[in-house]
């Protein structure tokens, strides 16, 4: 499943799918991008970051594309489990900036069983 | 237990009450923030410390006040709550690098 910029929060994929979570960037000068993820009644916990000197950075099951010329964001999670619905959200950041990390409105992700 | 801890988890006020969020750390970490988040809006910073003599406001902090007692806590307050601070509030600390670590939030209902 895939839902495209911010104009579709919700996501359902089903269980084993890849899922595909996408997010427009606002700052052109942003070079550090973080995702994190917030499942019910829990704090947001770090996912993965890239910065913005790569364009491609993976994790376990998970893979952080950077697209620097169109301001745009995806994360892609391998073999979708239930364990992984929750709400996903980008942020953005100066390097030099700690105060600046931006967030952006999140996206909700349910796996299908 | 867990290394951010916030107090209360949930409280329900008045408008024109004084409320007082508490957090409080074991990862020792010099850097202390407050975010607010809101259904639809994400999280936004409404103050951070970098150190125990330092205060910064966000992006969102009238109505606010914070406290840095010691490297380990880091208190939020509203000197008179209003109903559009009803929200969930989150402590976050962070070391050198960006990632933040977020307690689990803190739910203030103001009627």
């Amino acid at each position: 499943g895939e839902n495209v910029g911010l104009h579709l929060p919700t996501l359902s994929v089903q269980e084993g799918d890849n899922s595909i979570i996408n997010c427009a960037y606002s700052n052109s000068a942003s070079d550090y991008f973080i995702w994190y993820k917030q499942e019910s009644g829990k704090g947001p916990q770090f996912i993965i970051d890239i910065r913005s000197n790569m364009d491609k950075r993976q994790g376990q099951r998970v893979t952080v594309l950077l697209n620097k010329t169109v301001k745009h964001l995806s994360l892609q999670i391998a073999a979708t489990q239930p364990g992984d619905s929750a709400v996903y959200f980008c942020a953005e950041a100066l390097k030099t900036s700690y105060d600046k990390v931006i967030f952006g409105p999140g996206t909700s992700l349910s796996v299908i069983p | 237990d867990a290394d951010v801890t916030q107090t209360p988890r949930n409280r329900i006020t008045k408008t024109g009450k004084r409320i007082m969020l508490e957090c409080s750390q074991t990862k020792g970490h010099d850097r202390m923030y407050w975010y607010r988040q809101d259904p639809g809006l994400g999280l936004r910073l409404i103050y951070y410390s970098f150190d125990v003599k330092d205060i910064n406001k966000g992006e969102i902090s009238d109505g606010y006040s914070v406290s840095r007692q010691a490297q380990a806590k880091f208190s939020l307050s509203l000197e008179s709550a209003i109903p559009n601070q009803t929200a969930l509030y989150f402590c976050a600390t962070s070391d050198l690098s960006q990632e933040l670590f977020f307690g689990e939030g803190s739910r203030l209902t103001v009627l």
